[in-house]
């Protein structure tokens, strides 16, 4: 399964922009990048997901570089509720042929300064 | 209400005993999932059911099982529980056609 790479961990200033990156250089051409969080205490959050075009959606912005094989998931605002651990995600195989898999990696935790 | 719910939400159990963890969800969805995070390592799939009828292993299903008694119900048994199993433990739900995965708030259990 093809595998991706992230920071242990940033720091972001109270609603300043925060640009979450990751790394996929094995992604296949049928996977979709998808972006959750878990803050403290609670189950993951779904965030964000796409394929090949840039998605913006009430929560964050997805950009996916053109060679897919980056993506960077950004809040436009960070917020003290936005301190989460911020997972990158591949889907893996193919929906209708159930083999569908999530792998989550140890994200990156993002820290918001007041 | 909580569309995905999981009982109990604590548990610390001895060595060699049995124990069910069950999730709940009133979302109607058709998929769901078992997942346990450790620290440091990240969410790490268990056991996955598309339908009733359709369960598979996911990255670590070596000591666990499952059964999907319905669309709504999805419970996961440590027939013999070790130390090594004390983790956090999710359910979570996914729609037919969608990616998007809704996880439960989750079951600590602590194995003794």
């Amino acid at each position: 399964d093809a595998k991706t790479t992230q920071p242990n961990s940033m720091e972001s200033n109270e609603e300043e922009p925060v640009h979450l990156p990751c790394n996929h250089s094995t992604i296949s051409g049928t996977d979709y990048i998808h972006w959750y969080r878990q803050l403290p205490s609670q189950g993951p959050e779904y965030v964000i997901h796409g394929l090949t075009s840039n998605v913006n959606n009430r929560m964050a912005s997805l950009a996916i570089a053109e060679d897919r094989k980056s993506s960077t998931l950004i809040l436009h605002r960070a917020t003290l509720r936005d301190a989460a651990v911020y997972y990158c995600i591949l889907r893996a195989g193919d929906l209708r042929a159930g083999s569908y898999q999530l792998t989550f990696g140890k994200g990156t935790k993002l820290s918001v300064i007041p | 209400d909580a569309d995905v719910t999981q009982t109990p939400r604590n548990r610390i159990t001895k060595t060699g005993k049995r124990i069910m963890l069950e999730c709940s969800q009133t979302k109607g969805h058709d998929r769901m999932y078992w997942y346990r995070q450790d620290p440091g390592l990240g969410l790490r799939l268990i056991y996955y059911s598309f339908d009733v009828k359709d369960i598979n292993k996911g990255e670590i299903s070596d000591g666990y099982s499952v059964s999907r008694q319905a669309q709504a119900k999805f419970s996961l048994s440590l027939e013999s529980a070790i130390p090594n199993q004390t983790a956090l433990y999710f359910c979570a739900t996914s729609e037919l056609d969608t990616d998007t995965q809704y996880f439960g708030p989750g079951t600590r259990l602590t194995v003794l």
